[in-house]
């Protein structure tokens, strides 16, 4: 059971748009609409963003939106704020009732 | 609000078996997966295993030799017993609650302990 593939970092400055990348398998985000995505700011628990692919939590900005095509899932960001800068995992369902997350990527803000 | 709540010994020796405890308020675990994340330092979220209301659960493929998770209705808690641990099992440990029509996601967290081994 690999980890889901997640570049380590990413960059960008207030006002653009970014987007993070999940490489998973026919194991897990090919075969389930269950890949969520959590943020992460130093020292505190992760926060639910996204889940099942592409739908946003009650509170959470609608400038994070999801999206998923093969064995790829994605969670974009418009509008950077300074208040992104944070890590980023996703997650997914994988099969046998197991889940797997990504390595994570850190946002750096410019 | 659901809220959860990790408790239990900061260090743990090696070779020993760390234990620890999530007490759930705002909701029954009676009801919903509920799951052990943890998360060495500097390193990403890696998900334990999870007990369901019916009591049944499932670990990580990784750790199932090592791992057991436990409720107490009673107490509206659940437990994560981790045996022969080694440095490597250092990390912060979170509890969470799965939502959605087939469980697929943590919604509510605890705020995370952090657990040392070390002689």
């Amino acid at each position: 059971q690999s980890a889901l593939t997640q570049a380590a970092s990413v960059s960008g400055s207030p006002g653009q748009s970014i987007s993070f990348s999940c490489t998973g398998t026919s194991s897990n985000v090919v075969s389930y609409n269950l890949v969520s995505w959590y943020q992460q700011h130093p020292g505190k628990a992760p926060k639910l963003i996204i889940y099942e692919v592409i739908k946003r939590p009650s509170g959470v900005s609608n400038r994070f939106s999801g999206s998923k095509s093969g064995n790829t899932a994605s969670l974009t960001i418009s509008g950077l704020q300074a208040e992104d800068e944070a890590d980023y995992y996703c997650c997914s369902f994988d099969g046998t009732n197991t889940w797997l997350f990504g390595g994570g990527t850190k946002l750096t803000v410019l | 609000q659901v809220q959860l709540q990790e408790s239990g010994p900061g260090l743990v020796k090696p070779s020993e078996t760390l234990s620890l405890t999530c007490t759930v308020s705002g909701g029954s675990i009676s009801s919903y997966y509920w799951s052990w994340i943890r998360q060495p330092p500097g390193k990403g979220l890696e998900w334990i295993g999870y007990i369901y209301s019916s009591g049944s659960t499932n670990y990580n493929p990784s750790l199932k030799s090592r791992v057991a998770i436990s409720g107490d209705t009673s107490k509206n808690q659940f437990s994560l017993k981790l045996s022969s641990v080694t440095a490597a099992d250092t990390a912060v440990y979170y509890c969470a609650r799965h939502s959605g029509s087939y469980f697929g996601y943590f919604e509510y967290w605890g705020q995370g302990t952090l657990v040392t081994v070390s002689s």
